[in-house]
């Protein structure tokens, strides 16, 4: 079983929808949590981190941590085609370390 | 503006050739990690390093070395390059210390092995 697994889509949604990315891990270590997006041609870009268990929201974007079923999420509100893009989950056990990435879900937004 | 910068974006290079690829932070930060991206593969470690003169394999490391002789730069090396080691080769640095800290991304170098 690889560590970190994440559904590679493509997922299509029109402009406007509620999108909803997941991840599940097996490593009870990890407690901290990222979802990088990447577009076409660019290197990943921090979206968002939060550590251990919990709720972040930073505008459109919310991002769910669920320790105890080894399960995030990332929740996109009023999706724009500008949010078309790669999206990646990344875990750690410590600050500083490598991070162990999902495959990543490819999402497209149509106007 | 941080920053971490790759040397190149694209290259070409010859079967059995040795490559160099080059990556520079200017975040001052003790960890710095070498990526391959593939699809339907994701992000895969290569080596990392925790300081000047230390490396750590990741989890494909054959076929590759690294050398890190200053802080601010990693450089990834292909021994004897291979079509199978054709990629988009991503570096990052990242902060240790007890704090959130995001790894943050060079632009990637795609790299063709013919």
């Amino acid at each position: 079983q690889k560590e970190v697994e994440q559904d590679p889509g493509p997922l299509s949604v029109p402009e406007g929808a509620i999108v909803s990315l997941n991840c599940t891990y097996s490593n009870s270590a990890f407690q901290y949590f990222m979802w990088y997006r990447q577009y076409s041609r660019k290197g990943p870009e921090l979206l968002m981190y939060t550590y251990s268990s919990g709720n972040k929201e930073d505008g459109r974007f919310t991002a769910q941590v669920d320790k105890s079923s080894k399960y995030i999420s990332l929740f996109i509100r009023d999706s724009q085609p500008s949010d078309s893009a790669t999206y990646l989950c990344a875990m750690s056990a410590r600050a500083g370390t490598a991070l162990i990435f999902g495959k990543g879900t490819t999402l497209s937004v149509s106007s | 503006d941080v920053k971490v910068t790759q040397s190149s974006r694209y290259l070409v290079k010859r079967t059995g050739e040795k490559v160099f690829l080059e990556c520079v932070q200017d975040m001052d930060h003790e960890n710095m990690f070498w990526y391959r991206q593939d699809p339907g593969l994701g992000l895969r470690l290569i080596y990392f390093s925790y300081d000047v003169k230390m490396k750590e394999k990741g989890d494909i490391p054959e076929g590759y070395s690294v050398s890190r002789e200053k802080k601010e730069r990693f450089s990834l090396i292909l021994e004897s390059a291979s079509t199978n080691q054709t990629s988009m080769y991503l570096c990052a640095s990242r902060a240790s210390g007890p704090l959130i800290t995001e790894a943050f991304f060079g632009q990637g170098t795609r790299l063709t092995v013919v």
